[in-house]
């Protein structure tokens, strides 16, 4: 079964720093992995994605992620936070060909401080 | 940019009666999701709807729930007895390709469903 870990329910990092977070997943076939971003009262906002190819994808908001297989991780990183980065981010997994459902992560809520 | 739009975006109800949540997904997209997020837990699927007719559903899509694509543009959810349990935010989703190819799915903003 497809399953995504998030074991972070919050990170906290101050403005200019690094950030990481983390996403662990399990899939049986080949995994599309995708993080998205959730504002305060507003929808899921697609991050960035990895299907194959180069494991360091480059999303928006300068966000950037890396797939590791044998570690099956897909972490999520930005080089220098911003206060507005601010928000909950969720990691999800489709299981290559297999189905098309997103599998979830529980989200993880960034809070960047001034 | 074009967007998921979805209403209302709050909803509240009594138990046992029937809801429909309303959608509009992106104009070219050709699949179309509903998920939920129950306050304070993961979001999950519900199914998916492909050339008018379901192509998966979760275990949480029972008979009490139906969709439909009554007109070119718009993806209706419909909750026939609604249930406390059934409290969520339902957001809808659509992507622009079939089958199981590798193109995201965009979200709308949620509708906010509260029964009573």
């Amino acid at each position: 079964a497809q399953s995504v870990a998030q074991p972070e329910d919050q990170v906290n990092v101050a403005e200019g720093n690094p950030l990481t977070v983390k996403c662990t997943y399990s899939v049986s076939g080949n995994p599309y992995l995708f993080w998205y971003v959730q504002y305060p009262n507003r929808g899921l906002q697609f991050l960035l994605k990895y299907i194959t190819g180069d494991n360091l994808v480059k999303g928006s908001y300068g966000f950037e992620a890396e797939f590791n297989k044998s570690q099956t991780s897909f972490h999520l990183k930005k080089p220098s936070a911003l206060v507005s980065d601010s928000a909950l981010y969720f990691c999800a997994v489709r299981d290559g060909r297999n189905t098309d459902k997103l599998i979830f992560g529980t989200g993880t809520r960034l809070q960047v401080f001034p | 940019e074009p967007e998921v739009t979805q209403t209302p975006s709050h909803q509240v109800t009594q138990m046992g009666q029937e809801v429909i949540l309303r959608c509009v997904p992106i104009s070219n997209h050709l699949y179309f999701y509903w998920y939920r997020q129950i306050l304070g837990q993961k979001v999950e699927f519900l199914v998916s709807f492909y050339n008018n007719e379901i192509s998966e559903k979760s275990e949480i899509f029972d008979d009490q729930f139906s969709v439909e694509r009554p007109d070119g543009s718009n993806f209706t959810l419909k909750i026939r007895s609604t249930k406390l349990e059934d409290s969520a935010m339902y957001f809808c989703a659509s992507r622009v390709e079939g089958g199981v190819a590798n193109t995201e799915a965009f979200f709308g903003q949620g509708t906010r469903l509260t029964v009573v």
